[in-house]
């Protein structure tokens, strides 16, 4: 029973545009959230989080929106580069070691 | 980047056999966990350990075993590999729970022919 959905395998998008990657989550007590980058043969590498008390985190050009009540976060790339076509995997926590993961979203960014 | 090694990197192994998978920090971080990635399933939590001798069972826990006798080694043990246990096997460390993240290795290829 996956806790944590992304329902789009795959995203392509052209240089310079903005990359919107979806997760939908079903535990009610997840009260963290975070967003991992992983790059073939490597291990995940950590992104971006956002704690239940907000609705937003901005770092850079990534930004993470949190719609609690639609159990529902985003991931926003802006503007997508070259360098960002990778897995992308969206993880939720109930505050405790606990971390689920949904399947990943392949990135894949058209110069 | 967290200091995390993993090894072997790759391995291939019969059914039937064990397997040792070595995961070695030196960040001195108290929480060590053991996930394998298969796709369509992202990341499963297999076991974790909050202190030296202290572990506990993760969502797909079944066949594996680890052990944590030093700070900075966490082993995960197959005790009789079966080919469902084919996939690739990462490390992680947290200094904390909660709202703190996760930092990984580099993952371990394992293939159980």
């Amino acid at each position: 029973d996956q806790q944590v959905k992304q329902n789009s395998p795959s995203l392509s998008v052209q240089e310079g545009r903005i990359s919107i990657l979806n997760c939908d989550y079903t535990n009610s007590m997840f009260d963290y959230f975070l967003w991992y980058k992983k790059y073939p043969a490597e291990g995940p590498t950590f992104l971006i989080s956002i704690s239940s008390i907000k609705d937003k985190n901005e770092d850079g050009r990534f930004t993470v929106f949190l719609n609690k009540s639609a159990k529902h976060l985003s991931l926003h790339i802006v503007p997508s580069q070259p360098g960002d076509s990778a897995v992308y995997f969206c993880a939720a926590s109930p505050n405790d070691y606990k971390l689920s993961f949904g399947a990943g979203t392949t990135v894949t960014v058209r110069a | 980047d967290a200091g995390i090694t993993q090894s072997p990197r790759h391995k291939v192994t019969e059914t039937g056999t064990p397997v040792t998978l070595r995961c070695h920090q030196t960040e001195n971080h108290r929480y060590m966990y053991w996930y394998r990635q298969d796709p369509g399933h992202g990341l499963r939590l297999i076991h974790y350990s909050y202190g030296v001798k202290d572990t506990d069972k993760g969502e797909v826990s079944d066949g594996y075993s680890v052990s944590r006798s030093k700070t900075e080694d966490f082993l995960l043990t197959l005790e009789s590999a079966t080919s469902s246990q084919t996939s690739v096997y990462f490390c992680a460390i947290s200094v904390g729970v909660g709202d703190t993240e996760a930092f990984f290795g580099q993952g371990t290829r394992l293939t159980v022919v």
